[in-house]
């Protein structure tokens, strides 16, 4: 596609369930990022993918979160054991490559709205 | 650590009227870069106008200027003719120029446009 994408869009959940969220980066894309966007708040970041190297998870704010990153290209960001103040916004954004050059934007997808109740 | 902090919870201006968003920011660095990113009810984030900290010019595109102010470590975003499509939430955004290339965000002006 031409763009970012994230499924689903919007997403319910029980306190304590398991979620999947899915991110599909703009195709040739190597550096792909996590943030989260909580009610009244900025975007947070969470983790970072670059290639084929190592992933930065030094924003994940629990074990209860964790990222893969298949083939290098699809993201699935993973919240195990929901709890309430997990509800926000998470979004995706993907850049051409994860360095430092001003041209490198970051584009970002349309988020997926999660409700922990 | 770097913060970015936007004072301004909510502005609002009137069609084809002019309207300032603040933003300061802290780091210790001397080389970054600095960004405004629009938020549409729609949720995708888009760019709105970005900044090298080592070029003193400040960036304009179209309506979209900027008051980048080093020293002081400000960077405001001027809207100018505004249009109701300018409605949105944006975001100030700071990125380091070393290491791997985060975004740091503040926490968002809601800008109201009246007919």
């Amino acid at each position: 596609g031409a763009g970012v994408s994230q499924s689903p869009s919007n997403k319910v959940t029980e306190k304590g369930k398991d979620v999947e969220l899915r991110c599909d980066p703009i195709s040739g894309h190597t550096a792909l990022y996590w943030y989260r966007q909580s009610l009244g708040q900025g975007l947070e970041f969470l983790i970072y993918f670059q290639g084929n190297s190592a992933p930065d998870k030094s924003g994940l704010p629990s074990d209860r979160f964790s990222a893969e990153r298949t083939g290098g290209s699809v993201s699935t960001l993973t919240i195990q054991r929901t709890q309430q103040e997990d509800s926000a916004v998470y979004l995706c954004a993907s850049s051409l490559e994860g360095t430092g050059d001003f041209n490198n934007e970051q584009f970002f997808g349309p988020g997926t709205r999660l409700t922990v109740l | 650590a770097q913060t970015v902090t936007q004072s301004q919870p909510e502005m609002s201006v009137q069609e084809a009227e002019t309207v300032t968003l603040s933003c300061t920011y802290d780091t210790s660095e001397s080389d970054y870069y600095l960004f405004w990113y629009k938020q549409p009810p729609s949720r995708q984030m888009i760019l709105v106008i970005r900044q090298e900290a080592y070029k003193q010019q400040n960036a304009t595109e179209n309506r979209f200027s900027v008051n980048f102010q080093k020293a002081a470590k400000s960077f405001s975003l001027k809207i100018s003719d505004s249009q109701l499509g300018d409605a949105a939430m944006y975001f100030c955004a700071y990125r380091s120029r070393v290491g791997f290339q985060k975004l740091v965000f503040g926490t968002g002006t809601r800008l109201l446009v009246s007919p």
